[in-house]
């Protein structure tokens, strides 16, 4: 079993939609949760970390469910800018590894 | 700043070619990495430097060296690859193992 899934998409979203990304990872002993956005041949860019209590960004907020073992991340009123790539990143307690989901395509159309 | 800067931004270079990569950051951070990234795939984990030592070594050919020289620098040496190495190649620093990581701009690598 992969240690984070993520729904590759892709989604397509009008201007001004509210879209859910959501990831699973499956060790109970991860600590550390971010998203990272990542656009067409450059680098991945932190865009948040993700807090037990939850947190916000301006349009973004990132949800943690320890429970559930998921974190999802939800952009309200899509920009044209905001189509990238999204990738969710988990850190284990053991081993410091970083895990990276598969990312999510996200185009946001006019 | 949270810069991680890379050299150089694109390489060419044939089966039996050395070449290296250069990865600088002057955040003080303590942990650098190296991945590769081919396309529409997330990036994969290839080295770990923690306090300038080799912390993971993903099980990575050993025709992919890794050095740090200090704790602003990390080098990946290339020798005898082969065309499927062809890749983007990303540098990555955090403050510690367990905090978020800020990329390089990455290096475009082609083997031909």
């Amino acid at each position: 079993r992969k240690e984070v899934e993520q729904d590759p998409g892709p989604f397509n979203v009008p201007e001004g939609a509210t879209v859910a990304f959501n990831c699973t990872y499956s060790n109970s002993a991860s600590q550390s949760f971010f998203w990272y956005r990542q656009d067409c041949r450059k680098e991945p860019k932190l865009l948040m970390s993700v807090y037990s209590s939850g947190n916000e960004d301006g349009r973004f907020t990132a949800q943690l469910n320890r429970a559930s073992q998921y974190i999802s991340l939800l952009i309200r009123d899509s920009k044209l800018s905001d189509s990238a790539t999204y990738l969710c990143v988990v850190k284990t307690n053991t081993g410091n590894q970083f895990y990276f989901g598969t990312g999510t395509s996200l185009t946001v159309i006019p | 700043d949270t810069e991680v800067t890379q050299t150089p931004k694109h390489l060419v270079m044939g089966m039996t070619n050395k070449k290296s990569l250069k990865c600088e950051q002057h955040m003080g951070h303590r942990a650098m990495y190296w991945y590769k990234q081919k396309a529409k795939k997330p990036p994969e984990l290839m080295f770990v430097y923690s306090y300038e030592k080799l912390s993971i070594n993903e099980s990575v050919p050993s025709r992919f060296s890794p050095e740090c020289p200090n704790s602003s620098l990390l080098n990946l040496h290339l020798h005898a690859l082969q065309p499927e190495d062809s890749a983007l190649y990303l540098c990555a620093s955090s403050q510690d193992l367990a905090y978020e990581q800020y990329f390089g701009p990455g290096t475009r690598l082609t083997v031909t």
